[in-house]
Order: C-alpha cells, then structure tokens, then sequence
C-alpha cells in the first residue's frame, strides 16, 4: 500500500537553479494537490489537478509550474529557486464523492532548502 | 479566497485532560476534515464529515460538523503522550475543487 509517494525527500538547491518534485499515487485519484507548509501558515496550497491533463492555481502559485501528464503522478517544477521557496512541499490526492472531492490524503513531504 | 480559522494555535495540557480545538469559516462548507500531523510526516486524515450536524467519533477523538455549515470541533479524550503533534482542520465549500486548511493547533503534553 504505497499511497501518495514523493521524490525526493530532501533537496538543496541554489539561488537560480531549477528542479521539479514528482509526487506519485497508486489509488487511482482523480484530484491531486501541491501544497507548501512554512512555520505558522498551516499548509497553502499551490497549484491542482482535478484530472490528467488539466491543472489549476491554487493559492500561492507564482515561481512554480505543474504538469499531469498522466493520471497517477502530478509533478511540481521550480523554474528558477529563490530562497522565499524553502519550505516543506506536500502532494496529497483525492477522489471524487458525490458533490466533489474530498479526504485527500498526503505523502511524506520534501523539504527543500534554497540557498 | 476562503478562510479557515483555527484556535486555539497552541496547547499545553497535562496527560489525561481532554482538548478541545475548532475551526471557524466566514464560507459555508460542504466537508469538513480533521488532519494530525506527526513532526516529519504528512498529515493523516483523522476525521470525516459530510453533513451538518454530524458527530462522528474515531476512538478517543470526536468531531462536530457545525450547524451553520460554517464551524467544526475535535475534541481528543483522556489524551496520551502520542496525541502529541499537529492538528489541522480542513474544509471544502460546496461546487469547489480544492479543501482549504487551517493554520494548525500544536498540542503538548506534559507527562
């Protein structure tokens, strides 16, 4: 029961440099989310999928890019790492119930520290 | 966009006290999730609610889904050192395709 799978789980990076987090699940969700969690701000989210193909900003999208190419796995790239990008960076997934998508349920994280 | 109050931020009680903790929205909510989150680890799904009015226990822990569609409660019995960590509220407004967080209450535990 692998469930939300993320890579990598530790990072550093320097100013400028890129890289992309690949978060993978194996529970045939339709919905899946990035989220960024920083002392005190409680988890924000960054951008989302609510299927392959298709992705949406959330609300703290700016300096980052997304993809979904394919069902299982929604990919978060920096373009360009600033140091205002450290943080703990959640992917978590989620079906759809009814009147919409609900119990999402979370990898392990990536801390990523830019410097 | 929609947002999610939570208090307290913060609690320190004694082992064996209960808690109480809540989240209030200025939106109306169609779902209402409950999250720990364990220091390292992603957070865990606790509790689920989907209808207002809703009580719904997991062991020890219980949670309310406010009347008004607008506030959700957890409370945690006799809690135990591995209570200890963050808990999150989570909402979703009706027609919305994302759940909105709170900020989270740490819970501490004194032995």
């Amino acid at each position: 029961n692998a469930g939300v799978t993320q890579t990598p789980k530790f990072r550093v990076l320097k100013t400028g440099q890129s890289m992309t987090l690949l978060c993978a699940q194996d529970m045939n969700h339709e919905y899946m989310y990035w989220y960024r969690q920083d002392p005190g701000m409680g988890l924000r989210l960054i951008h989302y999928s609510v299927g392959e193909g298709t992705t949406a900003k959330g609300e703290v999208p700016d300096g980052y890019n997304v993809s979904r190419l394919k069902k299982q796995n929604f990919l978060l790239g920096l373009e360009s790492a600033a140091p205002s990008q450290t943080s703990v960076y959640f992917c978590a997934s989620s079906y759809s119930r009814g009147r919409g998508n609900t119990e999402a349920f979370f990898g392990q994280g990536t801390r990523l520290t830019v410097v | 966009g929609q947002q999610l109050n939570q208090s307290p931020q913060s609690m320190f009680i004694q082992e064996g006290e209960d808690v109480s903790m809540n989240c209030t929205s200025s939106s109306i909510f169609n779902t209402w999730l409950w999250y720990k989150q364990d220091p390292g680890e992603g957070p865990v799904l606790l509790i689920a609610l989907y209808k207002a009015g809703e009580l719904t226990s997991n062991g020890r822990l219980t949670a309310q889904f406010g009347i008004t569609r607008k506030d959700s409660f957890l409370n945690i019995s006799a809690s135990i050192p591995s209570d200890v960590g963050i808990y999150f509220c989570a909402g979703q407004v009706r027609g919305a395709q994302k759940l909105v967080f709170g900020q989270g209450t740490r819970l501490t535990i004194n032995p």
